[in-house]
């Protein structure tokens, strides 16, 4: 089976571009989540869907970020206007339902805002 | 919140050496994954244990819940064994949240 799938798997923008990550969550699982990882605040939880309604965006750093999953298959990561700051890994993973089952983390989106 | 905390942070081992890296927490928890993130950024599972012991190849793990603590054990290490391995909990009154540890970077020397 194919794992979760993203993209691009690097990402190089200058400020004040837009930028989109992708994401394609495992056949099957109905729960997604986008982290964020930084050497300084390690994994961060940025937002959690269920069943494609989002359910926790309290990680969302600021109105400049907004994701969205129209069907079970596919979720977008936005930023707009991107800043440095905003230069990090941003991983996907998705698990079979909330709680109880592992989650399986995508191979991540390397982000360099210059 | 609960806490999360992994110790040894750094471990360097020659290949060949076994090695046991542990994960406290601070409460009940319904879940907990053992991860490795490999030099090329990649986050792998390892296991998916609440409670009780697994064996995969060369790895194996135990958590003991009543305790709270989780064990990971890496026998005849080698050096693709290299990276930052992560223990994540998800808290008893939690349906979804992961709480990280800081992880234990792990260099094998060939």
């Amino acid at each position: 089976d194919a794992g979760v799938i993203q993209s691009p798997r690097h990402e190089v923008t200058e400020m004040g571009q837009e930028v989109t990550l992708r994401c394609k969550p495992i056949s099957g699982h109905n729960s997604l989540f986008w982290y964020r990882q930084t050497m300084m605040r390690g994994l961060e939880l940025l937002i959690y869907f269920n069943n494609n309604v989002p359910i926790d965006d309290s990680g969302m750093p600021e109105d400049r970020f907004s994701a969205k999953m129209p069907n079970a298959s596919f979720s977008t990561l936005k930023i707009q206007p991107s800043e440095p700051r905003d230069s990090a890994v941003y991983f996907c993973a998705s698990s079979r339902q909330e709680g109880y089952y592992e989650q399986y983390f995508g191979p991540g989106t390397r982000l360099t805002v210059t | 919140g609960i806490q999360v905390e992994q110790s040894p942070p750094d471990l360097i081992l020659q290949e060949g050496a076994n090695s046991t890296l542990r994960c406290n927490f601070s409460d009940s928890v319904n879940n907990l994954q053992w991860f490795h993130q490999n030099p090329w950024g990649q986050l792998i599972n390892l296991f998916y244990i609440p409670s009780g012991t697994k064996q995969n190849g060369r790895l194996s793990a135990t958590t003991v819940a009543t305790e709270r603590y989780s064990l990971l054990y890496i026998s005849s290490s080698q050096t693709t064994d290299s990276g930052v391995y992560f223990c994540a909990v998800e808290p008893g009154d939690s349906n979804y949240q992961l709480i990280w540890g800081a992880g234990t970077k792990l260099i094998i020397k060939p």
